[in-house]
């Protein structure tokens, strides 16, 4: 069956643009992970969905990143008046369900966002 | 901030040969993963293993896990040019309710043919 798909794969952006990056999980997981992966880093915890409940936000960077997921399967990430620094890769994950130590998540290709 | 740190950053070895990576981390863990990311894609699961374990096999892996130490290894074994990609370690958290996946830096590994 189909993984986890992202769009779009590659975002430029100018300084001060506002962005929105699509994740599609797979199909019946109702775990959706955000994560922000730097250049040589590993990937950071961003957000985290249980159905269309945002239940952890304490990863986002500052009040200009904003994560939905209205009906509890697509999700998109908003970045607005975007900066040099949230240049990065954008990687979405889901799982079945529960916690996420027990449960294996399968993450998507990514977005990589450059902010010019 | 990342809880993790693989060790070493980077390793290159010949094919055939086998590689090791370690991983620390600083909080108590209910298990500790291993994800593979090839170049510029997403990563994949390779192995979990739970904080009563002490070693998991999984084909040519071999993680070891010292929750006294707060460290893991992981192993591969008669390595391949296929296996060239950077690994990470990713911890939960024993905190009640939480989600997160905490990884490491990342070890970057190259199988030369």
């Amino acid at each position: 069956g189909a993984g986890v798909s992202q769009s779009p794969r590659y975002k430029v952006a100018k300084r001060g643009q506002d962005v929105a990056l699509r994740c599609d999980p797979i199909s019946g997981h109702v775990s959706l992970f955000w994560y922000q992966q730097a250049l040589g880093q590993g990937p950071e915890f961003l957000t985290y969905f249980q159905n269309e409940a945002q239940l952890d936000k304490s990863g986002l960077p500052s009040d200009r990143f904003f994560a939905e997921r209205p009906e509890g399967s697509v999700s998109t990430l908003k970045i607005q008046r975007t900066q040099q620094e949230d240049s990065a890769v954008y990687l979405c994950a889901s799982s079945v369900a529960g916690l996420a130590g027990f449960i294996e998540q399968f993450f998507g290709p990514g977005t990589r966002l450059t902010v010019l | 901030s990342q809880q993790g740190e693989e060790d070493p950053q980077a390793l290159s070895i010949q094919e055939g040969e086998n590689a090791t990576m370690n991983c620390s981390y600083k909080t108590s863990i209910n298990n500790l993963q291993w994800y593979r990311q090839n170049s510029g894609r997403g990563l994949v699961h390779l192995i979990l293993i739970r904080s009563n374990e002490r070693e998991k096999h999984s084909g040519r892996l071999r993680v070891t896990l010292d929750t006294s130490k707060k460290s893991s290894s992981l192993l591969i074994t008669a390595s391949r040019a296929a296996d060239t990609a950077s690994y990470f370690c990713a911890t939960d958290d024993l905190r009640a309710g939480s989600y997160q996946l905490t990884f490491g830096k990342g070890t970057k590994l190259s199988v030369i043919p």
